[in-house]
């Protein structure tokens, strides 16, 4: 079946630092790649997406490029503020468009001044 | 703001009772909800699909009986927690999807989070 995995956390990093969080998948066919955030006391919130290979979702200064060479879905910021501290959560929703988005295991990133 | 609400967003209780968690989608229709639990440092683990009109699909190994999910209308899920124990202790998250469904978003409540003594 479909699953997702991500890099363990949590990362801790200063501010202006580099961020990449790893985020591999198993699918049949063509899946489309989410990253989504929760923020501290918040709900999950779309970050960015990508719906086919060689695509690249990006927003707030954050990238994500779907390789399918690599089944891969990294997410990298080039310089991270506190304000980005938060749980990310990569996923994946199935070919056959349920809708239902399967998650991996969250990756916890902290932001220090 | 807000899209999709959830109430209650802290519950506590006593093992053995039911507990109920409201689902709304604000401003759109969803025929469709999801039911996810959310364990600590963990994944999301999709529970069941929530259908307007026509019964829930779980996820296997989900118990249908212990948690009833019933989607009363077009803005409205529910999932009851029957006969709770410690072990249901989690945070359940709800979400819709995006009405303009080409681009696959989902929209997530805040969360419930639910303490069984």
């Amino acid at each position: 079946g479909n699953s997702v995995t991500q890099m363990e956390g949590p990362v801790t990093l200063s501010e202006e630092a580099f961020l990449t969080i790893n985020c591999t998948y198993t699918a049949t066919g063509y899946p489309s790649l989410f990253w989504y955030v929760q923020y501290p006391g918040e709900g999950l919130q779309l970050l960015l997406k990508a719906t086919k290979a060689d695509d690249k979702g990006s927003n707030k200064g954050f990238e994500a490029t779907y390789r399918k060479e690599t089944t891969s879905f990294h997410l990298e910021k080039g310089s991270v503020q506190v304000s980005d501290s938060a749980v990310y959560f990569c996923a994946l929703r199935g070919s056959g468009n349920t809708g239902k988005l399967i998650f991996g295991q969250g990756t916890t990133l902290q932001v220090k001044p | 703001g807000a899209v999709v609400s959830q109430h209650p967003s802290r519950v506590i209780c006593k093992s053995g009772t039911s507990v109920k968690i409201e689902c709304r989608s604000l401003d759109f229709q969803a025929t469709t909800m999801f039911w996810y639990r959310q364990f600590p440092k963990q994944s999301l683990m999709l529970m069941a699909t929530s259908n307007e009109g026509s019964k829930a699909t779980y996820e296997q190994g989900v118990e249908k009986d212990k948690f009833l999910i019933n989607h009363a209308s077009l803005t409205l899920s529910t999932l009851t927690v029957t006969s709770a124990h410690p072990e249901d202790s989690s945070f359940y998250i709800c979400s819709a999807p995006n009405p303009t469904r080409a681009t696959g978003e989902l929209f997530f409540g805040e969360g419930s989070r639910l303490t069984v003594l």
